[in-house]
Parts: C-alpha cells; sequence; structure tokens
C-alpha cells in the first residue's frame, strides 16, 4: 500500500544550496500536486500537473520547479534555498480534478539555515 | 480560487461534546465537497464526503445547505483523539484554506 512516496522526510540545506524533492505514486493518477505548509498555516499549492508533460503553476511557485516525465514521478526542484523556503512539503496525487479525492504523502520537512 | 471560507478556530471542547464547524462557498455551481482531516504534522486525509443528502459516519454528519451556501461538520461525543484540523474543500478543486482547528480537551 505504498500510494504517494516522499523522499527526503528530512532535509536541512544551506542558502544558496540547490535540491530535489522526490514524489512517485503507484496508484496511476493523472493528477499530481505540491503543496507547502508553512507552520500554523494551510496547504499553498506549488505546482501542479494533469498529466505526464504538462506542469502549471499553482499560488505559489518562485523559487520552485518541477518536471512530469512519467505518470509516476513529480519531483520538486528547489533552486537556490532561501529561508523562507524553510518549510514542510507535501506531494499528493488523485486520478482525475474533478470529484476526485487528493491523497497526500507523508510530507517533506525542510529547513533552510 | 479559493472558492470557501471557515472559521479558524481553535474550537477547544470537552471530551464528550458535540461540535459543529461551518464551510460557507462561493460557487453556486460547486455540487459536492469534501471534508479532510488534518493532524498535527501529518498530511491530511480524507474524512468524509458531502453531497446534496447529505453524509454520515459514525460520530460524524456532514449536511450541504444549498439555499445558504454553507456545508457543516458536526461531531458528536467528541474524543481526544478528534483533534485535528478539518478542512473543507469543493470535490473540484485542490486549493485548501487554513481550515478549522479543533482541540478535546479531557
Amino acid at each position: 500500500n505504498a500510494g504517494v512516496t516522499q523522499t527526503p522526510k528530512f532535509r536541512i540545506l544551506k542558502i544558496g544550496q540547490s535540491m530535489t524533492l522526490q514524489c512517485t505514486q503507484d496508484m496511476n493518477h493523472n493528477y499530481m500536486y505540491w503543496y507547502r505548509q508553512d507552520p500554523g498555516m494551510g496547504l499553498k499549492l506549488i505546482y501542479y500537473s494533469v498529466g505526464a508533460g504538462i506542469t502549471d503553476k499553482g499560488e505559489v511557485p518562485n523559487g520552485y520547479n518541477v518536471s512530469r516525465s512519467t505518470t509516476e514521478d513529480f519531483p520538486l526542484r528547489l533552486e537556490l534555498a532561501a529561508p523562507s523556503q524553510t518549510s514542510v512539503y507535501f506531494c499528493a496525487s488523485s486520478p482525475g480534478g474533478g470529484g476526485n479525492t487528493i491523497y497526500f504523502g507523508e510530507g517533506s520537512w525542510l529547513t533552510v539555515v | 480560487r479559493k472558492e470557501v471560507e471557515q472559521d479558524p478556530g481553535p474550537f477547544n471542547v470537552p471530551e464528550g461534546a458535540t461540535v459543529a464547524f461551518n464551510c460557507t462557498y462561493s460557487n453556486s455551481a460547486s455540487q459536492s465537497f469534501f471534508w479532510y482531516r488534518q493532524d498535527c504534522r501529518k498530511e491530511p486525509k480524507l474524512l468524509m464526503s458531502v453531497y446534496s443528502s447529505g453524509n454520515e459516519d459514525g460520530r460524524f454528519t456532514a449536511q450541504l445547505n444549498r439555499a445558504s451556501q454553507y456545508i457543516s461538520l458536526l461531531i458528536r461525543d467528541s474524543k481526544l483523539s478528534d483533534s485535528a484540523t478539518y478542512l473543507c474543500v469543493p470535490s473540484n478543486q485542490f486549493y485548501f484554506g487554513t481550515g478549522t482547528s479543533l482541540t478535546v480537551i479531557p
């Protein structure tokens, strides 16, 4: 029962470093999403994808990049990490965009120092 | 993009109490909604779906009021384990709000 798997679970980055958060799902879902959640705040959509080869910006895309080369994988790239990117990152997927439950990964805790 | 508004709370209720949250929505075309539950430092998970006929699952009842454009979630006989943040989302959306925080007190 893998569902949505994110790696790494925890990471500390130095300012200016880059890294990729990996996300894979085994449910053959078309839609995938990346959210960030700051302490005490709600989920903010960073990027989403409606299928392989198609990505679109969400509410807070600046400082991030994504790609969707396969149905299963949706990595999130952080370029030039900044302290403002310290957050919990959730990857998620759903079969489609309407009337479908969104399934989340367990989250990736990122600290930029 | 966010089409719903929730009272962020926090709601602090004693164990065994009944508590209700409302979620108002702006798009009158929305046909159904989801309630998600998010425990502290965990990912959100689907709690229940809400359609025009409402939904009941054990101690949880969700209803949709189209005339007033709100969705309600009623929790009866609150348990300590019900402490979480509850998020309502139109079923055709993937933007989440801040949700409503519930703490059940012993």
